[in-house]
C-alpha cells in the first residue's frame, strides 16, 4: 500500500522565519508528488513535481523532489501570518492521490 | 466557471438515516473524486470515477455508494448513516487523472448523531 509521511505534524514560527516541511513517500510506479495548502476550507494546489532535482518556485514558496531518496521538501521564506495553514503532500502512483496527514503551520506576529 | 460545487454545506443526520451529497463540476473534467477528512487527518479517498459510467473504490468505500451518469455530476450516497461517518467531505475533479492537479469543492460538513 502506498504511504505518505509528513513531518513535522505541527510547527509554530514567528513572522520572517524560514520553514522547511518534509514529505517522504513509498509508492509503486511513482508518477508525481503534489503539495496543497489548506486554510479553513478546501485544499488549494501549490506545486506538482515529477522530475528529481528540479526546484519549483512561486514567490516565497519553493519545492524540490528527490526521487532517489523518496522525499520532497516545501520551503517557505520570510513567513507571514497568511501562511498559517495545513500543508498537504500527496503522491500519485498506481492509485489516485494518496495524501499525508499534513503539517499544521502557525505563523505568529 | 464555478469550478467544483458541493451541496449541502452542512448537514446533521440521525443514525440510520440516508442522504446524498451532491457534486458538480463545469470544467469538463473526466476524473472526479470523493474524499473524507477527519480532524487532524489527511484526506482519505472514498470513491473515484474516470469518466461517465465508470466508478471505482478508494481507500475507505464502506458505507458509501456513488454513481456517474454524466461528466458533470458525481453524487455520493450514504446509506444507514453511522457516527463514524461524521467528517468533512470533499469532492474534487481533474482533467487527466493520476498525477494531475485536482480541483476541490468547498466541502460538506456532516455530523451523524
Amino acid at each position: 500500500e502506498d504511504k505518505v509521511v509528513q513531518s513535522p505534524l505541527s510547527l509554530v514560527v514567528h513572522e520572517g522565519d524560514t520553514v522547511t516541511l518534509n514529505c517522504s513517500y513509498e509508492v509503486t510506479n511513482f508518477r508525481s508528488l503534489l503539495w496543497y495548502k489548506q486554510e479553513k476550507k478546501a485544499p488549494t494546489f501549490l506545486f506538482m513535481l515529477t522530475s528529481s532535482g528540479i526546484e519549483k518556485k512561486s514567490g516565497r514558496l519553493s519545492s524540490i523532489l528527490d526521487k532517489k531518496e523518496l522525499f520532497s521538501i516545501l520551503n517557505i521564506t520570510a513567513t507571514q501570518t497568511g501562511d498559517s495553514a495545513i500543508y498537504l503532500c500527496a503522491e500519485s502512483g498506481n492509485t489516485p492521490l494518496v495524501f499525508g496527514k499534513g503539517t499544521r503551520l502557525s505563523v505568529i506576529a | 466557471n464555478a469550478g467544483v460545487t458541493q451541496t449541502p454545506k452542512f448537514r446533521i443526520l440521525k443514525i440510520g438515516q440516508s442522504m446524498t451529497l451532491q457534486c458538480t463540476q463545469d470544467m469538463n473534467h473526466n476524473y472526479m473524486y470523493w474524499y473524507r477528512q477527519d480532524p487532524g487527518m489527511g484526506l482519505k479517498l472514498i470513491y473515484y470515477s474516470v469518466g461517465a459510467g465508470i466508478t471505482d473504490k478508494g481507500e475507505v468505500p464502506n458505507g458509501y455508494n456513488v454513481s456517474r451518469s454524466t461528466t458533470e455530476d458525481f453524487p455520493l450516497r450514504l446509506e444507514l448513516a453511522a457516527p463514524s461517518q461524521t467528517s468533512v467531505y470533499f469532492c474534487a475533479s481533474s482533467g487527466a487523472g493520476e498525477g494531475d492537479e485536482q480541483f476541490f469543492g468547498p466541502g460538506t460538513r456532516l455530523t451523524v448523531l
